[in-house]
């Protein structure tokens, strides 16, 4: 079955401090992606990354970096010198391969980021 | 540039009402797909659509319906409105089947049935 675990709930952070939230997938498929969105307070849901299975080469974004490690099924999403316009809900996903017959995609129940000044 | 949207962006209605929400995109992409969101389930699938005249069911389907009648809009139907479809919706698109594809979401619906 097709998992994904966002063990932190809520996290609180001060501005320009460093973050890593946490995505555990659990999948039995060797193809398959790993997405990363951002849903600010204004309610939308931002596409930020996606990353293939076959891909483990960390990501770099400006002040967002991703660390994809199949050998623990995590993919963390650190943000860098925190700032208040990065308080959001992000939310990891799962997508399956074919083998569905559809794009599902499996959600992780989210990390609440509050950045305070 | 390409867009998904979503109508009405707030909506009040009573039990027993039938509703219909609007979603439509401009990607020209082949599946379109509604959610919904609730504190503590996440993002929940209901239906999904990989082209027109194709619809499916997603894990919390009961009481919903959608059609495809163009690649444009997937109208989702509350036949019903119960209290407990009280939620947020989105609707989503992406380009073809296999997985691999970033699905894009619209700006949401917050729907309160009293």
């Amino acid at each position: 079955a097709q998992k994904v675990t966002q063990a932190q709930t809520e996290i609180s952070v001060v501005e320009k401090e460093d973050v890593t939230l946490d995505c555990v997938y659990e999948t039995r498929d060797t193809t398959y992606y790993l997405f990363w969105y951002k849903q600010p307070p204004s309610g939308e849901l931002v596409f930020l990354i996606r990353r293939n299975s076959f891909d483990e080469q960390n990501e770099i974004s400006g002040r967002y970096s991703w660390n994809f490690q199949k050998s623990t099924s995590s993919f963390n999403f650190t943000i860098t010198a925190s700032q208040v316009v990065d308080s959001a809900v992000y939310f990891c996903a799962l997508s399956a391969p074919p083998r569905d017959n559809f794009n599902k995609f499996y959600f992780g129940s989210g990390t609440k980021l509050n950045v305070k000044p | 540039d390409a867009e998904i949207t979503q109508s009405p962006r707030h909506k009040i209605t009573e039990t027993g009402r039938q509703v219909t929400l609007a979603c439509h995109q401009t990607w020209n992409h082949n599946n379109m797909f509604w959610y919904r969101q609730d504190l503590g389930h996440g993002l929940r699938l209901i239906h999904y659509s990989y082209g027109v005249q194709d619809t499916n069911k997603g894990e919390v389907s009961d009481g919903y319906s959608v059609s495809r009648s163009n690649t444009e809009d997937l109208p989702l139907t509350l036949e019903s409105a119960a209290s407990s479809q009280t939620s947020v919706y989105f609707c989503a698109s992406s380009e073809s089947q296999g997985g691999a594809d970033t699905q894009y979401f619209g700006p949401g619906t917050r729907l309160t049935v009293l």
